[in-house]
């Protein structure tokens, strides 16, 4: 069965520092990868999604950047992190070529920005 | 554009009691329709999924939903709360694209 696994849970770092977030799957080859931002008490926020190795696509223009290095990993960075920044990161899954199927969510990592 | 609308943004339910949580799309076709649960601090979880075929589908954990094509809705049901179901709810609609648009969440509490 498939897996997805996001780390670190939670994270606390200082306005202007770096991030990477990772997130890994298992059980499939070759997913639509996703990554969202959760705002407290708000509905999820579509920030990249992949298809493919390299491939990344840009929802919101930001700080934030997203690198898919191999077929079941994608990373979340900064370079420098703004206040803004803070909320609950979830990375999602769904199989290639199935866009009529769900997504499958990780378990999300809280990042507090101080 | 395209766009899915839950009024509701929480809901009380006494334990026991029944549950409808409603979800409105925008779409000139009929999308893949889904809801999903997120309990504090975790991810989301299926609940269900419809199609196409039989307009009431069942889900896990005692929940089903209805589409309603002339009224553009899916509206997420269980016939008796349980104080486990506390959480947000999350309606979703693809339209047949890469990307699926999530509601704003309805907060269920669940009160004994």
């Amino acid at each position: 069965s498939q897996t997805i696994h996001q780390w670190p849970a939670t994270l606390v770092q200082p306005v202007g520092s770096p991030l990477s977030l990772e997130c890994t799957v298992e059980g499939t080859s070759n997913p639509n990868l996703y990554w969202y931002r959760q705002a407290a008490g708000r509905g999820l926020q579509l920030l990249f999604y992949s298809v493919g190795i390299g491939q990344i696509s840009s929802e919101v223009p930001q700080n934030l950047s997203a690198s898919r290095p191999q077929d079941r990993q994608f990373i979340l960075s900064s370079k420098k992190l703004l206040l803004s920044d803070s909320g609950f990161y979830l990375c999602a899954w769904q199989l290639q070529g199935a866009i009529n199927q769900p997504q499958h969510f990780g378990d999300g990592t809280r990042l507090s920005i101080l | 554009a395209q766009s899915v609308t839950q009024p509701d943004i929480h809901i009380t339910v006494s334990e026991g009691a029944s549950l409808e949580l409603r979800c409105n799309y925008s779409y000139g076709a009929t999308p893949y329709l889904f809801w999903y649960v997120q309990s504090p601090g975790q991810g989301l979880q299926l609940l269900l999924k419809y199609f196409s075929g039989d307009t009431l589908v069942q889900g896990i954990k005692g929940f089903e939903a209805e589409f309603k094509r002339s009224q553009s809705s899916f509206n997420l049901r269980k016939p008796s709360v349980h104080w486990s179901d506390a959480a947000e709810y999350f309606c979703a609609v693809n339209t047949g694209g890469f990307k699926t648009i999530f509601g704003a969440g309805t907060r269920l509490f669940v009160k004994a």
